[in-house]
């Protein structure tokens, strides 16, 4: 099983539409998590950190469930320019970075 | 905000080669450099972490003596490709982070054709 598991989507999504992202991860003694965005042959950029409590950040919101081992991202009001793929990312007390094999976004006009 | 420099951007040469990455933090003094591999439609892997003046620490089944890593100094670490092969064809990605509770900054990446 993987460390990071990710539907790879593609979204397909008009402009405008809602769309949610989920994750879910194997190592229970995990202890941040994190969205980046990584566009086609770029680097990845960090897009937002996620906390127990759940966080928002403009569009964007973030929510984590520790019980299920879970993550989401909530994408509102989607832009053409959100196209990209959302990679979740896991990190452990060793301070290494797992990545997961990140979800396609395609919004289109 | 925090920069991380990597060159070259791209680099195709032929199989026996050995190729060298260089990856710079540009405005922070950078303690703790990653070096991150990614084959097409996959995951970021992490290769190696390395600390300023030690040696790498590399992950399993990444072989330390094809991936040579050095990282001499607070904003420069190296990854040289020894005798690269067609199958060392992939994108290679640092990232670069100065105290343990920040975040990792990432290079622009490599990508890497091995004919």
């Amino acid at each position: 099983r993987k460390e990071v598991e990710q539907d790879p989507g593609p979204f397909n999504v008009p402009e405008g539409a809602t769309v949610a992202f989920n994750c879910t991860y194997s190592n229970s003694a995990s202890q941040s998590f994190f969205w980046y965005r990584q566009d086609c042959r770029k680097e990845p950029k960090l897009l937002m950190s996620v906390y127990s409590s759940g966080n928002e950040d403009g569009r964007f919101t973030a929510q984590l469930n520790r019980a299920s081992q879970y993550i989401s991202l909530l994408i509102r009001d989607s832009k053409l320019s959100d196209s990209a793929t959302y990679l979740c990312v896991v990190c452990q007390n060793t301070d290494k970075l797992i990545f997961g094999t990140g979800t396609r976004l395609q919004v289109f006009p | 905000g925090a920069v991380v420099s990597q060159h070259p951007s791209r680099v195709i040469c032929k199989s026996g080669t050995s190729v060298k990455i260089e990856c710079r933090s540009l405005d922070f003094q950078a303690t703790t450099m990653f070096w991150y591999r990614q084959f097409p439609k996959q995951s970021l892997m992490l290769m190696a972490t390395s600390n300023e003046g030690s040696k790498a620490t590399y992950e399993q089944g990444v072989e330390k003596d094809k991936f040579l890593i050095n990282h001499a100094s607070l904003t420069l670490s190296t990854l040289t490709v020894t005798s690269a092969h067609p199958e060392d064809s992939s994108f290679y990605i640092c990232s670069a982070r100065d105290l343990t509770d920040q975040p990792q900054h990432f290079g622009d990446g490599t990508r890497l054709s091995i004919l």
